[in-house]
């Protein structure tokens, strides 16, 4: 059973523009959030994060969103830049769970210049 | 910064050979993981570890087994290399309680590919 779900496999945008990557949940336990990068043959580097009390954390071009009653989260990035093209995981952690991850499968994502 | 290593980059073994996977972290942190990648199915937990000598299956643990005899060394065994194990290898660190936002630290990875 997937607890964290990114359904889409990939996405396509235009330098400049808005990309929005999402991800849901299913396990109410969860109560921290975070978004990697990864790059081919390098490990994921650690992007953004958001605690289950907030629903927004911005940090710089990254904001991330969260809506729990809907179990859904959303990484946005603005604007779009050629380096952002990545493989980019939503990851979630449960209290207890010694720093333990769940992750979701990644979602390619393509800038255009 | 922390630094997570993994000895080898690529590796590429035999079927039935047994494989060590070493990953090494310099920041003193309390856990350890090791974790596969395999397009289309994302990070997958193999086992991870959260004092020395200590360690718990993750999702995947089967064909797998770990060591951990001092803190900033985690190894990954795989006792009789297959083919469904060709993947990529990755290790991660993270404190307990004083890292920010359960962050896990990554190592670069280690593209292993069994003939």
């Amino acid at each position: 059973d997937q607890q964290v779900k990114q359904n889409s496999p990939s996405l396509s945008v235009q330098e400049g523009r808005i990309s929005i990557l999402n991800c849901d949940y299913t396990n109410s336990m969860f109560d921290y959030f975070l978004w990697y990068k990864k790059y081919p043959a390098e490990g994921p580097t650690f992007l953004i994060s958001i605690s289950s009390i907030k629903d927004k954390n911005e940090d710089g071009r990254f904001t991330v969103f969260l809506n729990k009653s809907a179990k859904h989260l959303s990484l946005h990035i603005v604007p779009s830049q050629p380096g952002d093209s990545a493989v980019y995981f939503c990851a979630a952690s449960a209290p207890g769970a010694n720093s333990k991850l769940t992750f979701g499968k990644g979602i390619t994502l393509s800038v255009r210049p | 910064d922390v630094k997570v290593t993994q000895s080898s980059r690529y590796l590429v073994k035999r079927t039935g050979e047994k494989v060590f996977l070493e990953c090494v972290q310099d920041m003193d942190h309390e856990n350890m993981f090791w974790y596969r990648q395999d397009p289309g199915l994302g990070l997958r937990l193999i086992y991870f570890s959260y004092d020395v000598k200590m360690k718990e299956k993750g999702d995947i643990p089967e064909g797998y087994s770990v060591s951990r005899e001092k803190k900033e060394r985690f190894s990954l065994i795989l006792e009789s290399a297959s083919t469904n194990q060709t993947s990529m290898y990755l290790c991660a660190s993270s404190s307990i309680g004083t890292a920010p936002d359960n962050e896990q630290f990554f190592g670069p990875g280690t593209r292993l590919t069994v003939l």
